[in-house]
């Protein structure tokens, strides 16, 4: 497709357990971020790849947290023993390295921990 | 402690008339600004940045607006639009050029066009 994809685009899961959200970034992007957006928040900074570089993890807010991608493509943030505190947005951008910053969002995950 | 506010939670402004967004931030190592618009159930969309050499850039109806002695940004629209009303997120950066550092995001202003 032309844009980020990420799934699911909705998540209810039970406090406890674990979840996996997957983004899909625009073909030859080589930047990969993840944000999230708790209710009534900015946007918060979780991680960045860039390439074969090692990640920028410095956002993750808690060791439940981890991200990978593989190569230039696929990339999937695993959340282990979700807390309520965990329920937001979590959106996904993709770009390259001369887009200054111009990134392309997905339409994010919605997950409610309950 | 957040080093990119967005002090104006809504703002309503009439259709044809100036929409002006501001933006306040604390860290003078940024040097890269942006703004971008959201809708609702979409992620955010780039509309316009600026870099810390300039005070000035202009897209159209968009013009953004950089006082780096007051550590402010503005964004004005004109003539806002009904299409316009969206959530407003200020960003910032302090790696101009490039893409290795993330983005600090204010927590977004919500505009409202009434026709």
């Amino acid at each position: 497709g032309a844009g980020v994809s990420q799934s699911p685009s909705n998540k209810v899961t039970e406090k406890g357990k674990d979840v996996e959200l997957r983004c899909d970034p625009i073909s030859g992007h080589t930047a990969l971020y993840w944000y999230r957006q708790r209710l009534g928040q900015g946007l918060e900074f979780l991680i960045y790849f860039q390439g074969n570089s090692a990640p920028d993890k410095s956002g993750l807010p808690s060791d439940r947290f981890s991200a990978e991608r593989t190569g230039e493509s696929v990339s999937t943030l695993t959340i282990q023993r979700t807390q309520q505190e965990d329920s937001a947005v979590y959106l996904c951008a993709s770009g390259t390295y001369l887009s200054n910053y111009g990134y392309t969002f997905g339409s994010g995950t919605r997950l409610t921990v309950v | 402690d957040q080093q990119v506010k967005q002090n104006s939670p809504s703002l309503s402004v009439q259709e044809g008339r100036i929409s002006i967004l501001n933006c306040d931030y604390t860290n003078s190592m940024f040097d890269y600004f942006l703004w971008y618009k959201k809708y609702p159930a979409e992620g955010p969309t780039f509309l316009i940045s600026i870099s810390s050499i300039k005070d000035k850039n202009e897209d159209g109806r968009f013009t953004v607006f950089l006082n780096k002695s007051a550590k402010h940004l503005s964004l004005h629209i004109v003539p806002s639009q009904p299409g316009d009303s969206a959530v407003y997120f200020c960003a910032a950066s302090e790696d101009y050029g490039g893409s290795q550092g993330n983005l600090i995001f204010g927590k977004g202003t919500k505009l409202s066009v009434k026709p």
